[in-house]
């Protein structure tokens, strides 16, 4: 079965504490994307990456950190200096071809992140 | 700053009838437009993508786009209750990023 997998699906963090969210695809798509969603809003940009070992921040990129040493897996990390890390986490992922506005993003079922 | 709008609704319609959802967009350069359900504490899901001017169908969904007016818009036709959900539209960045920008959704409750 082809698809996004984050884990874990609910995460309690206590102040002070990094917590690394995982996510991995196995649809061989190039582009990968961390958003995150609070209550009755859309989703904001964290990170993304276009292609393995280079990433770039998104809008709200302060106080997270992300890896992309293999074409599959994007993890993100929310350290402890996000000062509001509430939120639903997603992870997406694009073909995203070169030269072409075709950017089909799929999502993971995304995990929920409270801060204890 | 990139904006994308929806009213959030909720938007309340009956069982069977044309439900339609509308968006506006900031930026005039945006090339690539995407709906997006999502139901109540689950991922969005894609169910329409449309990248020219003019209509798309798809079952039930028809996509409308209009460039020069800055707006795309959703049609649910035959609304069921199982399409109670918020809609989300999402907008091609053209910085090169090729990240979307996301409205911050439309409610549409189907009454049975």
């Amino acid at each position: 079965d082809g698809g996004i997998t984050q884990s874990p699906k609910y995460l309690f963090r206590k102040e002070g504490q990094n917590v690394t969210l995982s996510c991995e695809q196995n649809l061989n798509h190039d582009a990968m994307y961390w958003y995150r969603q609070d209550p009755g809003q859309g989703l904001r940009l964290i990170y993304y990456s276009q292609i393995v070992n280079d990433f770039q921040k998104g809008d709200i990129a302060e106080g997270y950190s992300v890896s992309r040493e293999k074409k599959e897996s994007f993890p993100l990390t929310v350290t402890s200096a996000q000062k509001n890390p509430t939120a639903f986490y997603l992870c997406a992922s694009s073909i995203s071809p070169p030269g072409s506005s075709y950017n089909e993003q799929f999502f993971g079922p995304g995990t929920r992140l409270t801060v204890l | 700053q990139k904006e994308v709008e929806q009213n959030s609704g909720p938007l309340s319609v009956p069982e069977g009838a044309i439900a339609s959802l509308n968006c506006t967009y900031s930026d005039r350069v945006s090339q690539s437009f995407f709906w997006y359900r999502q139901y109540s504490g689950k991922s969005p899901e894609l169910i329409m993508s449309i990248y020219s001017n003019g209509d798309k169908e798809d079952g039930r969904f028809t996509a409308q786009l209009n460039k020069a007016s800055q707006y795309v818009s959703l049609l649910i036709r035959d609304s069921q209750p199982s399409d109670s959900a918020t809609y989300l539209c999402a907008v091609n960045d053209d910085t090169g990023r090729r990240a979307l920008t996301f409205g911050s959704g439309t409610r549409l409750q189907v009454q049975p």
